[in-house]
């Protein structure tokens, strides 16, 4: 079993849809969470960090549930620029586990 | 606008040739990860150092790749020989502290082994 799995998709979703992502982890231990984003032929970039009581940034929600293990992205209103590989972090305190990303597409 | 800064973008060689990348780390930033990313496997870590030393190469192929911090403003890559294999885009990340702390990615680099 992989230490952080994400369903790679793609999802393939309706201008203006509500779309939700979940990432599981494995190691109880971990530390700290995030998203990232990355369009395609580019470099990963920072989406959100996820915080233990959940965090909202516009049309971005994230939340995190240790008990399950796993953190979730939710994008409210979907745009066409949404569109993109969202990838989950989880920081061992060690060093940062990745996964392997979930293909966003947004359709109009 | 402070950026990691990674070259070059692009190459392609030849199986068997040496290849190195180079990386200029955010200025300030005391932590840099090299990443390697393809399609089958994602992005893997290959190496990372704090205060240039490294810490962790455990993702490296030993025999071929090494990882060096000849200075606060260069990290260097390098492959020798190089295999097909070693197709991929390889990443440099660079973030100040900790590892709850965001990594910044350079553009990477695209290298092809033909």
């Amino acid at each position: 079993r992989k230490e952080v799995e994400q369903d790679p998709g793609p999802f393939n979703v309706p201008e203006g849809a509500t779309v939700a992502f979940n990432c599981t982890y494995s190691n109880s231990a971990s530390q700290s969470f995030f998203w990232y984003r990355q369009d395609c032929r580019k470099e990963p970039k920072l989406l959100m960090s996820v915080y233990s009581s959940g965090n909202e940034d516009g049309r971005f929600t994230a939340q995190l549930n240790r008990a399950s293990q796993y953190i979730s992205l939710l994008i409210r209103d979907s745009k066409l620029s949404d569109s993109a590989t969202y990838l989950c972090v989880v920081n061992m305190g060690y060093q940062l586990i990745w996964g392997a990303g979930t293909k966003l597409i947004i359709k109009p | 606008d402070a950026r990691v800064t990674q070259t070059p973008r692009d190459k392609v060689t030849e199986m068997g040739q040496e290849v190195t990348m180079r990386c200029q780390p955010i200025l300030g930033h005391n932590t840099v990860f090299w990443y390697r990313q393809t399609m089958m496997q994602g992005l893997e870590l290959l190496a990372y150092f704090r205060n240039r030393a490294p810490l962790d190469d455990s993702g490296m192929p030993k025999d071929r790749f090494s990882a060096e911090m000849p200075d606060a403003t260069l990290a260097t890559l390098k492959i020798q020989p190089s295999e097909p294999r070693d197709s991929a885009v390889y990443f440099c990340a660079s973030a100040l502290g900790q590892m709850n702390t965001e990594a910044f990615f350079g553009q990477g680099t695209r290298l092809t082994v033909v």
